[in-house]
């Protein structure tokens, strides 16, 4: 079975420019998450899907960053405008359900660096 | 919010020696997880923990939630250079909750 995919795994941009991430989660995975790890952290939640629709986005900085999930398959994380403090990885995962007992699996990262 | 205070921050041990490290929350969680993160990847999940007073094994890895329900320990033993890695504790309050995750532990084992 095919893991979590992300890409690109590395991406540099100057503060102020837009940026965008995607995942592809497990096939058949309802529940999608976007986390941010800042480096020498644990990882954050950014936002969770279930199916195409939001579940828990409380803490995405909505001012600067957006996610979708049209077709409640593949996702798009942006940030626009970067600024420094947004360097970090940026993990996307995926559960069968969203339920508790369900495992989630993690993509390898987007590594962003934000000069 | 809930915050998570996992320690040490890091163990620099021999191989074969035990490890021991545990996180503590100010928040109830009814779900503890441990991760392994190798560089370069995601969390990988190790143990799963869903009733306080569980004890759970996964081959040389034990792990148990805390009575109070605020704690959970790992451990580690007999460990191995493969060992090496950031090891995270995650909590969530409820089914389908949000998890929140501790700061790392990151394990160093010399040959």
């Amino acid at each position: 079975e095919a893991g979590v995919a992300q890409s690109p795994r590395y991406k540099i941009i100057e503060k102020r420019q837009s940026v965008a991430f995607w995942c592809n989660p497990i096939s058949g995975h309802a529940t999608l998450y976007w986390y941010q790890q800042i480096l020498g952290q644990g990882p954050k939640l950014l936002i969770q899907f279930q199916n195409n629709g939001v579940v828990d986005d409380s803490q995405l900085p909505k001012d600067r960053f957006s996610a979708e999930r049209l077709k409640g398959v593949d996702s798009t994380l942006k940030i626009q405008p970067a600024k420094l403090e947004d360097s970090a990885v940026y993990l996307c995962a995926s559960s069968r359900t969203a339920r508790g007992t369900d495992t989630q699996y993690f993509g390898p990262g987007t590594r962003l660096t934000v000069l | 919010g809930q915050q998570l205070n996992q320690s040490p921050q890091s163990m620099f041990i021999q191989e074969g020696e035990d490890v021991s490290m545990n996180c503590t929350s100010s928040s109830i969680f009814n779900t503890w997880l441990w991760y392994k993160q190798d560089p370069g990847e995601g969390p990988v999940l190790l143990i799963a923990l869903y009733k306080a007073g569980e004890l759970t094994s996964n081959g040389r890895l034990t792990a148990q939630f805390g009575i109070t329900r605020k704690d959970s320990f790992l451990n580690i033993s007999a460990s191995i250079p493969s060992d090496v890695g950031i090891y995270f504790c995650a909590g969530q309050e409820a089914s389908g909750s949000r998890l929140t995750f501790g700061e790392g532990t990151q394990l160093t084992v010399n040959p």
